[in-house]
């Protein structure tokens, strides 16, 4: 049973560029979330699908800020016009049913510059 | 509001001591969800335990334990005898039930180094 995939694992852009990065879940998860974690603080909360449907967004994800889950299989996220405040390890995680544990990838860590 | 808080920041031990890292929680929801990760250098979190509100037996995995109390509000975890491979940033998380996401919400995090 293979892992929460994440790619790229670092990203390094420069400011006012666009990014996009996938999340591949457990293939039996229905249940999907991304994360943003800075340095020493715990991951917060961005958005979650069930299978394809995007349930709830956080307020952290502003209008620059677009994900997805086509088929309800993988995931993308999108940052539009990237700022340096984006700067952070992004983490996904999947679940195979509500309440159930997490399993989180290796995270994707966005440098903007 | 829904909290968690992990007042320590950060806790080094010596190898073989035993370690209790504090978590205590805040939610109006009386059914709820509890988790501890640990997150090692590699960066990746792994999941180690999950405690629904009803269920306050303490619970014991090899060298690890935590103590659930509800009338304190606090999910603490021990680690006995504790080894340089439990250096690590722990997070203790809390779900609510009343949400239909499961999202979690994380503390910030007690790092621990444990010293050969």
């Amino acid at each position: 049973d293979t892992g929460v995939s994440q790619n790229p694992r670092h990203k390094i852009t420069k400011r006012g560029q666009n990014v996009t990065f996938r999340c591949d879940p457990i293939s039996e998860h229905n249940r999907l979330y991304w994360y943003r974690q800075t340095l020493g603080q715990g991951p917060e909360f961005l958005t979650y699908f069930q299978n394809e449907a995007q349930l709830e967004k956080s307020r952290l994800l502003s209008d620059r800020f677009s994900a997805e889950r086509p088929k309800g299989s993988f995931s993308t996220l999108e940052i539009q016009r990237t700022e340096q405040g984006d700067s952070a390890m992004y983490l996904c995680a999947s679940s195979s049913g509500l309440f159930y544990e997490q399993y989180f990838g290796p995270g994707t860590r966005l440098t903007v510059t | 509001a829904q909290k968690v808080t992990q007042a320590q920041t950060e806790i080094s031990v010596v190898e073989k001591e035993d370690v209790t890292l504090d978590c205590v929680y805040e939610t109006r929801d009386t059914t709820y969800y509890l988790f501890w990760y640990k997150q090692p250098p590699s960066g990746e979190l792994v999941f180690l335990i999950r405690r629904n509100s009803f269920d306050e037996q303490n619970e014991i995995s090899g060298r690890y334990s935590w103590n659930f109390q509800k009338s304190t509000s606090s999910f603490n975890f021990t680690i006995t005898a504790s080894q340089v491979v439990d250096s690590a940033v722990y997070f203790c998380a809390l779900s609510n039930g009343s949400g239909n996401t499961g999202k979690l919400i994380f503390g910030q995090g007690t790092t621990l180094q444990v010293k050969p």
